[in-house]
C-alpha cells in the first residue's frame, strides 16, 4: 500500500526556518517525480515544488524561490522540504504528493502538516 | 502561467442530482488535466487523470471530458458522500496550477 507521512511543521517566528519530512513507503521513490502542495486555512491549493527521481532538476513556484528548497534521499525514501525566511504568507497545511505515471496527476498524497508563522 | 477558472465555485445540489463542473484554462494544456476531491480536513483524492481517465477506485458516476482549454467534471447521480470540494489542476507546463475549487453542498 502506497503510504506518503509527512512531518516536521509547528509553529515558527517570522523570517525562522523549518524543516519538512515526507517519508514514503509502498512503492519506490527512486522512480517517481515528487512533489509538495500546500493550502492556507480556508484556501485552495498551490503547487508549491516538484523534484526530479534523482534530484537533477527542481522546480519552484516563484512565491518560495530563493527561500525554499526540495531535495530527497532515495535510500532513506524520504522527501524534504526546507523552508527559511519563512513569512506569515506561507502558513498552510503542506502536503507531499507523488506525480503519477505519465505526468498526469498527483495520484498519492500524505495526510499533511500544519506550518504557522507567527509571532 | 495557466490561469485554470472553475465554475461554478459554490454549488448546492440534492442526492441523486446530476451535476457539471467546468474548468477552463487561460491556454491549452492538451489533455494534462486532472480533478480532485477534497473533504474538510483531509487531503485532496485523485478522481481523474488525462481529462477522462478514472482513477482506479473510483465510482463510475464520476466522468471527465475536455482538450485544450475547457473541461468537465461530471457526478451522474450525486449521493451523499460527494459532498465535497473539487479542483481542477494542470500539469502541462509549470508553475503548475490548481483551479480556485468548487465547493458542493447539500441543498
Amino acid at each position: 500500500e502506497v503510504q506518503l507521512v509527512e512531518s516536521g511543521g509547528g509553529l515558527v517566528q517570522p523570517g525562522g526556518s523549518l524543516r519538512l519530512s515526507c517519508a514514503a513507503s509502498g512503492f519506490s521513490l527512486s522512480t517517481y517525480w515528487m512533489s509538495w502542495v500546500r493550502q492556507a486555512p480556508g484556501k485552495g491549493l498551490e503547487w508549491v515544488a516538484n523534484i526530479k527521481q534523482d534530484g537533477s532538476e527542481k522546480y519552484y513556484v516563484d512565491s518560495v524561490k530563493g527561500r525554499f528548497t526540495i531535495s530527497r534521499d532515495n535510500a532513506k525514501n524520504s522527501l524534504y522540504l526546507e523552508m527559511n525566511s519563512l513569512r506569515a504568507e506561507d502558513t498552510a497545511v503542506y502536503y507531499c504528493a507523488r506525480v503519477g505515471g505519465g505526468w498526469r496527476s498527483f495520484d498519492y498524497w500524505g495526510q499533511g502538516t500544519l506550518v504557522t508563522v507567527s509571532s | 502561467d495557466i490561469q485554470l477558472t472553475q465554475s461554478p465555485s459554490f454549488l448546492s445540489a440534492s442526492v441523486g442530482d446530476r451535476v457539471t463542473i467546468t474548468c477552463r484554462a487561460s491556454q491549452g494544456v492538451s489533455s494534462y488535466l486532472a480533478w480532485y476531491q477534497q473533504k474538510p480536513g483531509k487531503a485532496p483524492n485523485l478522481l481523474i487523470y488525462a481529462a477522462s481517465t478514472l482513477q482506479s477506485g473510483v465510482p463510475s458516476r464520476f466522468s471527465g471530458s475536455g482538450s485544450g482549454t475547457e473541461f468537465t467534471l461530471t457526478v451522474s447521480s450525486l449521493q451523499p458522500e460527494d459532498f465535497a470540494t473539487y479542483y481542477c489542476q494542470q500539469l502541462n507546463s509549470y508553475p503548475l496550477t490548481f483551479g480556485g475549487g468548487t465547493k458542493v453542498e447539500i441543498k
